[in-house]
């Protein structure tokens, strides 16, 4: 079945920290990864999408990589700010699906001054 | 750009009753398409469209109708709200499929009581 699996469900952090949150996937055939930031009461934003051949992008702050041999992920943030409180989500698209996208259920963070 | 506009932003249903949420964007992106989230799950795709005229079931597409009668619309119908679809929708869009990025509205919190 294809899951997409993200730990840890919630993490607080103080602010200037950094963190990292992983994904694992078991989506097949795999055709790329995301992630978003959704702020609470927000619809989702793009932070990264990240195709089969790509192991690191960057935006920003936001450091995301990708292993496709162990289907693992993670996204990094560095120097972490107050408004970086949020909601991340790793999303897996399929190759050969037309808009088949399979969502993580979230990590939330939390930045403490 | 507005990018995706949503409407209602809150809305509370008797079971039995109908809505349409509405959905617009200005970016002339072909694909659509509806999600809802609910606590503690991934998004969930409803219904999507890849252009006018065209529509298709998502993973949760029982008690929704969508049409898309032009570029920019793309209204979702619940023809007899029931509690259980009581959740956040949003409505998204992209340029295509694939590895292109999706905007996502502010969303609908939808209650049924």
């Amino acid at each position: 079945k294809n899951q997409v699996e993200q730990s840890p469900q919630s993490l607080i952090i103080l602010e200037g920290k950094n963190c990292t949150l992983q994904c694992n996937y078991t989506v097949s055939p795999f055709s790329n990864l995301r992630w978003y930031k959704q702020d609470t009461g927000r619809g989702p934003v793009s932070l990264t999408i990240m195709t089969f051949s790509e192991n690191t992008k960057s935006n920003g702050r936001y450091t995301a990589t990708l292993d496709a041999d162990t289907k693992q992920s993670s996204l990094h943030i560095t120097a972490s700010q107050l408004s970086d409180s949020a909601s991340y989500i790793c999303v897996v698209s399929q190759m050969d699906s037309n808009y088949q996208l399979i969502w993580g259920a979230g990590t939330k963070l939390i930045i403490k001054p | 750009n507005a990018g995706v506009t949503q409407t209602p932003k809150f809305q509370v249903l008797k079971t039995g009753q109908s809505m349409t949420l509405q959905c617009a964007q200005d970016m002339n992106h072909e694909y659509m398409s509806w999600y809802r989230q609910d606590p503690g799950m991934g998004l969930r795709l409803i219904h999507y469209s890849v252009g006018a005229g065209i529509t298709d079931q998502g993973e949760v597409p029982n008690g929704y109708n969508v049409s898309r009668s032009t570029t920019e619309d793309f209204p979702l119908r619940l023809l007899s709200a029931a509690p259980s679809q009581t959740s956040v929708y949003f409505c998204a869009s992209s340029l295509a499929g694939g590895n292109y990025e999706q905007y996502f509205g502010p969303g609908t919190r939808l209650t049924v009581t």
